[in-house]
């Protein structure tokens, strides 16, 4: 199984500024996956980030609001833009690329946007 | 595209007795199924698959899940649920390109 881990844990932001989440996963992965967990609800998928192209984004999701890199095979960030408190979420990460393997999630960011 | 639905938001069970969370999914082609737990202020933690072979697939902490072709259903169970399995529970679904898609989840309550 792969270990993801997520930068930072949790924070408190302000409205209208920007936060960048890292993802780290211990093994090289073909994809990366961005989810958001709203208070109480189910996991939504933001976004699919590959090595060395755009990230493909999720209806309701757009670039300039969450863009993302992915610049290597074990490495993620996703930013959080101009940001509300409608953002306020658990942003998590995961990889994957293999159709026989489940999917292992981080311990997710924890964001307040006050 | 791929879906599951969870039509229960609540499950209560009282501790000792047998415990089933349902799903039901629509998909085209050969199903790749998952039932992932999420403890209070944890992680997404992986307890089971699918993915082909026998269709009932244990897993961790004592779970498993039976596959049902015909009723399109991948139930979780338990045999003799504990307060500690009190969680919310996701069915999840693989779609080709390796996304995964989340059921709304399952608040499950036990009892003591």
């Amino acid at each position: 199984s792969a270990v993801i881990s997520q930068k930072p844990s949790r924070d408190i932001c302000q409205r209208g500024t920007s936060l960048t989440i890292q993802c780290q996963v211990d093994s090289q992965v073909t994809m990366m996956f961005w989810y958001r967990q709203q208070p109480g609800q189910s996991l939504t998928l933001i976004a699919t980030a590959n090595q060395g192209s755009e990230a493909t984004y999720e209806s309701g999701f757009v670039i300039d609001k969450f863009p993302i890199s992915r610049p290597n095979l074990t490495f993620s960030t996703l930013t959080v833009s101009n940001m509300s408190p409608e953002d306020s979420s658990i942003y998590l990460c995961t990889g994957g690329g293999d159709a026989y393997n489940e999917q292992f999630f981080g311990p997710g960011t924890r964001l307040t946007v006050l | 595209a791929q879906s599951v639905a969870q039509p229960e938001d609540q499950v209560n069970v009282a501790e000792g007795n047998p415990l089933t969370v349902k799903c039901t999914y629509s998909v085209s082609g050969n199903p790749y199924l998952f039932w992932y737990v999420q403890y209070p202020n944890r992680g997404l933690q992986f307890l089971l698959k699918y993915i082909t072979g026998d269709n009932l697939v244990k897993g961790s902490y004592g779970f498993e899940a039976e596959f049902n072709k015909s009723q399109t259903s991948f139930h979780l169970k338990k045999p003799s649920a504990l307060v500690s399995d009190s969680a919310l529970y996701f069915c999840a679904v693989r779609e080709k390109d390796d996304k995964i898609i989340f059921g709304k989840g399952t608040r499950l309550h036990i009892l003591p």
